[in-house]
């Protein structure tokens, strides 16, 4: 079955400085990768999702980028603010609705 | 989007009791459901697929006679912990692809924290 891998397991940057959050996937045939943001307790809340089809997908601050023949994918969170602390998973999803999430990076920025 | 209810978002039982957790979507018809279950600090780890009117899919590791899992209706899908103990406390978390569109987003409930004492 589907196996997401996801790097950093916990990150911290300046306010005002980049994030990047790496996944790797291993079915060939996910072809849905979305981005969820989830605070304590709460329930995950898409923030930018992107199809196999498309190799880079941008909204205001988020980006993903994809990269099928390595499969891995991209968060890229640029000039980061205190709010957007929190854990971030990403998922791979393939013609059966259902996701795999990955293992999850606490994102915390300093202020 | 799609909303999905779930209840109740926390419950404290003692062990060896049974608790039930509903899904419920509100605006639209739901043919399936996942439910997850995330440990603290963890992933969201997928149990099994609800389908309306058949038998639940589980995936591998999940124990079908003790996390039972029930979708009568095309608006509620119920997931029962049966026999809880400690080791099932968790925040468990149900899903939907709302529009029924391939590969798209999922709607989540508001998840219920079980803590079994």
């Amino acid at each position: 079955g589907e196996n997401v891998e996801q790097h950093p397991s916990t990150l911290s940057v300046q306010e005002g400085d980049s994030a990047v959050i790496k996944c790797t996937y291993s079915d060939s045939a996910s072809n849905y990768f979305p981005w969820y943001k989830q605070e304590l307790g709460k329930r995950p809340q898409l923030i930018i999702d992107i199809r196999s089809n498309v190799g880079e997908k941008k909204d205001q601050r988020i980006a993903v980028t994809l990269n099928k023949t390595a499969k891995h994918f991209s968060l890229h969170i640029t000039e980061t603010q205190p709010e957007d602390s929190a854990v971030y998973f990403c998922a791979a999803s393939g013609g059966t609705y259902k996701y795999i999430f990955g293992t999850g990076t606490r994102l915390k920025v300093l202020a | 989007g799609a909303v999905v209810s779930q209840h109740p978002s926390r419950v404290i039982c003692k062990s060896g009791t049974s608790v039930k957790i509903e899904c419920r979507s509100l605006d639209f018809q739901a043919t399936t459901m996942f439910w997850y279950r995330q440990f603290p600090k963890q992933s969201l780890m997928l149990m099994a697929t609800s389908n309306e009117g058949s038998k639940a899919t589980y995936e591998q590791g999940v124990e079908k006679d003790k996390f039972l899992i029930n979708h009568a209706s095309l608006t509620l899908s119920t997931l029962t912990v049966t026999s809880a103990h400690p080791e099932d406390s968790s925040f468990y978390i149900c899903s939907t692809p709302g529009t029924g569109t391939l590969n798209t987003e999922a709607f989540f409930g508001q998840g219920t924290r079980l803590t079994v004492v």
